[in-house]
């Protein structure tokens, strides 16, 4: 079975750090983009970026460039979305999605989220 | 304020039909990338409804269809059922940010 399991919930301080991961498990992860989309408390969705594990090729959202990065370790099929100074404002459900494409495929499969809170 | 613009609701009967839009521009819809459609039940993770403006995953009832004309695309859903009631988000690609967005989303409410 195609799956992408996220990394659990996380309670963070403003100013701290944090890595959330997404593991891909029932196809070749180093095949297929990885994406990752924010969901803000009773608000839509919004495309943070994208990664290609092949290669580690990179886009951003001008909306995130430069607020978090997004990497990839393939040795363990792991996507990963961090930031070096949490912000309140990131207080957030974080889903991870597998795509076909860089920039305008649909995304098929879906993590099951996490959440993070930041709160001082 | 997204660059796809969708209206925030809409409601149906059981068994009518709904129709849910989304408006782009001539750098995302407009310059013909392709649009995709998600459902999003309460508190559970986004699915692909219609991908590529008009197609349906193996698993997708017929009752969802997408349409695409110029700038703007809609879903169409027939036969409402209880079920049905959602978040529904549009997606597409836009040159001016050279990146991917979302609609802002639209609750789907069935009386």
């Amino acid at each position: 079975e195609v799956q992408l399991v996220q990394s659990g919930a996380e309670v963070k301080k403003p100013g701290e750090s944090l890595k959330i991961s997404c593991k891909g498990s029932g196809y070749r992860f180093e095949g297929n983009w990885i994406a990752w989309v924010r969901q803000v408390p009773g608000k839509g969705l919004e495309w943070m970026g994208i990664i290609y594990p092949g290669d580690a090729d990179t886009r951003y959202s001008p909306s995130f460039q430069g607020r978090v990065t997004i990497s990839t370790d393939n040795s363990i099929s792991t996507a990963h979305l961090q930031w070096s100074s949490l912000k309140a404002s990131d207080t957030a459900i974080y889903y991870c999605a597998r795509g076909t494409k860089a920039n305008t495929g649909a995304f098929y499969i879906w993590g099951q989220g996490t959440k993070v809170t930041v709160s001082s | 304020q997204s660059v796809l613009t969708q209206p925030p609701s809409v409601s149906g009967a059981p068994g009518q039909r709904v129709s849910i839009s989304c408006t782009g521009s001539s750098s995302n819809v407009g310059a013909g990338y392709t649009v995709h459609w998600y459902q999003q039940l309460p508190g559970t993770a986004p699915k692909v409804l219609i991908y590529d403006d008009t197609n349906r995953p193996s698993g997708v009832p017929d009752r969802f269809s997408g349409f695409k004309s110029g700038s703007s695309a809609s879903l169409a859903i027939t036969g409402l059922q209880a079920e049905d009631e959602a978040d529904y988000y549009c997606q597409s690609y836009d040159t001016g940010l050279s990146a991917s967005v979302f609609g802002g989303g639209t609750k789907l409410t069935v009386l």
